[in-house]
């Protein structure tokens, strides 16, 4: 079936640097592609998303890269904060019409001060 | 975006009981969606819910134990019936807006 693998698992960096996360799917037909952060005791909060139509996508400290050939999308973030530090959730639209997504095992960043 | 809250926030219970867990969101959707999280762990879809229909379950989980109301375009309940330890997680509430997932706060819930 359908998979999304998260890597890493865990992930520290000096405030200051960057991070990087990445996430590789299955489904060929997959065509959205949204992250997730997740703080303790929340819900996962939708900070940015990519069609497969785009290579890349900014909002500010934020990137998302996505390379629909190898079938592999990244999360970057520059200049990581304290705040910044929570569980971060790739995911994969399943197939089109459906509305189903499959999710990542998710990368718990912690950015040192 | 869609703004999601869940009651309750945080439940403990006892094997053997039923906890229904409410959504509501505060804009009419078509599509809404439970899933299960379990601690440290990814996210897990339950069940989708359309309003007027029955609700969609992934394998693993039935009708029987999670059974799921949709009577309306903002709101839901998912109950976890005969309750068991195994059914401690977070449960979310999830809805698809403009081609956007939106998560609730989640409940939290413990099982003794």
């Amino acid at each position: 079936g359908e998979n999304v693998e998260q890597h890493p698992s865990t992930l520290s960096v000096q405030e200051g640097d960057s991070a990087v996360i990445k996430c590789t799917y299955s489904d060929s037909a997959s065509n959205y592609f949204p992250w997730y952060k997740q703080e303790l005791g929340k819900g996962p909060q939708l900070i940015i998303d990519i069609r497969s139509n785009v290579g890349e996508k900014k909002d500010q400290r934020i990137a998302v890269t996505l390379n629909k050939t190898a079938k592999h999308f990244s999360l970057h973030i520059t200049e990581t904060q304290p705040e910044d530090s929570a569980v971060y959730f790739c995911a994969a639209l399943a197939a089109k019409g459906t509305y189903k997504y499959i999710f990542g095992t998710g990368t718990r960043l912690k950015v040192l001060a | 975006s869609a703004v999601i809250s869940q009651k309750p926030s945080r439940d403990i219970c006892q094997r053997g009981t039923s906890l229904t867990i409410q959504c509501q969101v505060d804009s009419q959707v078509t599509m809404m969606f439970w899933y299960r999280q379990q601690p440290g762990q990814s996210l897990t879809l339950i069940a989708t819910a359309n309003q007027g229909s029955e609700a969609t379950y992934e394998s693993g989980f039935v009708i029987d134990k999670f059974p799921i109301s949709r009577p309306n375009l903002t709101f839901s309940t998912l109950t976890v019936s005969n309750m068991s330890p195994e059914d401690s997680s977070i449960y979310l509430c999830s809805v698809e807006t403009r081609y956007e997932q939106y998560f609730g706060p989640g409940t939290r819930l413990t099982v003794t």
